[in-house]
């Protein structure tokens, strides 16, 4: 089916250790973001991509890296996990202009020990 | 920068009830608006959108949205809400963020509960 796709599902990491979330997605979408969502906070950006090459930060980046090398994927790096990043990270896509909404991905529960 | 604000962090309403879900936004130039709905554990889907026209957008489930301009508001209906519609529900909207590109700003959504 195409969509979003996250991987993994869930993730239990301890302080400091580095992870990578995975995001793909097969719409050949040229924008794609990253969202942290906490209770009561609603979805918060962390970083988007307008295009392969080209990323920007969101308003929570702190702590996090991205690339794109490809259209299809979008990769997020946790590069010193704190407990302050446990939280539910979505994936989305749309065309450039979002005319059509954004495709979420099912999520990544992270949990930071 | 773009804000959403979601008037309500939690509305019970009994089976059969009408609902009315409440979203304002910061700025109306040029934006597209989106209503999405988490269910329990589940990512986000779209329920209904609005780029331009008619400033009564119908979605899914038998939701609608109206969209006013002068009030900077975009408030979610449904005449008669189902158990099934228990959900968080997600105001967001698409405006530009500069050099070429665009950002989804969400509020901090409204849990809707059922009650039978």
């Amino acid at each position: 089916n195409a969509g979003v796709t996250q991987t993994p599902k869930f993730q239990v990491l301890k302080t400091g250790q580095s992870m990578t979330l995975q995001c793909a997605q097969d719409m050949n979408h040229e924008y794609m973001s990253w969202y942290r969502q906490d209770p009561g906070m609603g979805l918060r950006l962390i970083h988007y991509s307008v295009g392969a090459g080209i990323t920007d930060q969101g308003e929570v980046p702190n702590g996090y890296n991205v690339s794109r090398s490809t259209t299809e994927d979008f990769p997020l790096r946790l590069l010193s996990a704190a407990p302050s990043q446990t939280s539910v990270y979505f994936c989305a896509s749309s065309s450039a202009q979002g005319s059509y909404g954004y495709t979420f991905g099912s999520g990544t529960r992270l949990t930071v020990v | 920068a773009q804000s959403v604000t979601q008037l309500d962090s939690q509305v019970p309403v009994f089976e059969e009830a009408p609902v009315e879900l409440r979203c304002n936004y910061s700025s109306s130039v040029s934006v597209y608006l989106f209503w999405y709905v988490q269910y329990p554990n589940q990512g986000l889907q779209l329920l209904l959108k609005y780029l331009s026209g008619s400033t009564l957008v119908k979605g899914i489930n038998g939701f609608e949205a109206e969209f006013n301009k002068s009030q900077t508001s975009f408030h979610l209906r449904k005449p008669s809400v189902h158990i099934s519609d228990t959900a968080e529900y997600f105001c967001a909207v698409r405006s530009y963020s500069g050099a070429g590109s665009y950002q989804l700003t969400f509020g901090k959504g409204t849990k809707l509960s059922v009650i039978p």
